[in-house]
């Protein structure tokens, strides 16, 4: 069984630049949810996606945006970055929420520097 | 008020010892709760994964709910060095998106 893998794992931008983040399901999980996670902090939910559609969104503006692809992999793109947008980019996969199985298996995470 | 508390500790304990690691929330309408163990720079690993009320245990580490005073637990038996990490407890949020509520996160150190 395939893990969640993340690229890049490292990456620094400058502020206003764009960045793009890859995430791959483990296999068998068609569901793929966004987090960010600031220093000492817990994870923020970001988004979800579900059948190459948002699934929900938290609370973030809308230079955050994301795909999702037909093999289930995805991306989180960050348009007009800020310096507060430096963090740990968690992508999770799962199976779908309606399934009752809510269980969300974590990459190891993009960390995003922004100068 | 945030809508899950958890200390951030840090919390250090000798080797042996008894962890217990605590979340308080303030949603009733919660169900799904599950902790995460981080260590330092990398990705959250899934624990304990708990519906409603009640214990679920998996080898040394227990996890209890207890929803009618909002307020879950990890324990940790038996810790070891290698169990020192970043424990977040996490909660799904009702609803169909998925979304995950977590707390701060505690800091546990254990020393040999």
């Amino acid at each position: 069984e395939t893990g969640v893998t993340q690229s890049p794992t490292h990456l620094i931008k400058t502020r206003g630049q764009q960045v793009t983040l890859r995430c791959s399901s483990q296999s068998g999980h068609n569901t793929v949810s966004w987090y960010q996670q600031a220093l000492g902090q817990g994870p923020q939910f970001i988004f979800q996606y579900y059948r190459e559609e948002e699934n929900g969104r938290g609370n973030f503006p809308p230079r955050f945006s994301g795909l999702q692809f037909p093999n289930y992999s995805s991306e989180l793109n960050v348009n007009a970055l800020e310096l507060d947008d430096s963090a740990l980019y968690l992508c999770a996969s799962s199976l779908p929420t309606g399934t009752g199985n809510n269980e969300q298996f974590f990459g190891p995470g993009t960390r995003l520097t922004v100068l | 008020q945030k809508e899950v508390e958890q200390d951030p500790g840090p919390l250090s304990v000798p080797e042996g010892a008894i962890v217990s690691l605590n979340c308080t929330y303030s949603n009733s309408a919660f169900q799904y709760f599950m902790w995460y163990r981080q260590y330092s720079r990398k990705g959250p690993e899934l624990l304990m994964y708990t519906y409603s009320s009640g214990n679920k245990e998996d080898g040394r580490f227990t996890a209890q709910v207890d929803k009618s005073s909002k307020y879950i637990s990890l324990f940790i038996r038996d810790s070891q060095p290698s169990d020192s990490a970043t424990y977040l407890c996490a909660m799904k949020a009702p609803g169909n998106t998925g979304k995950l509520i977590f707390g701060q996160g505690t800091t546990l150190q254990v020393k040999p």
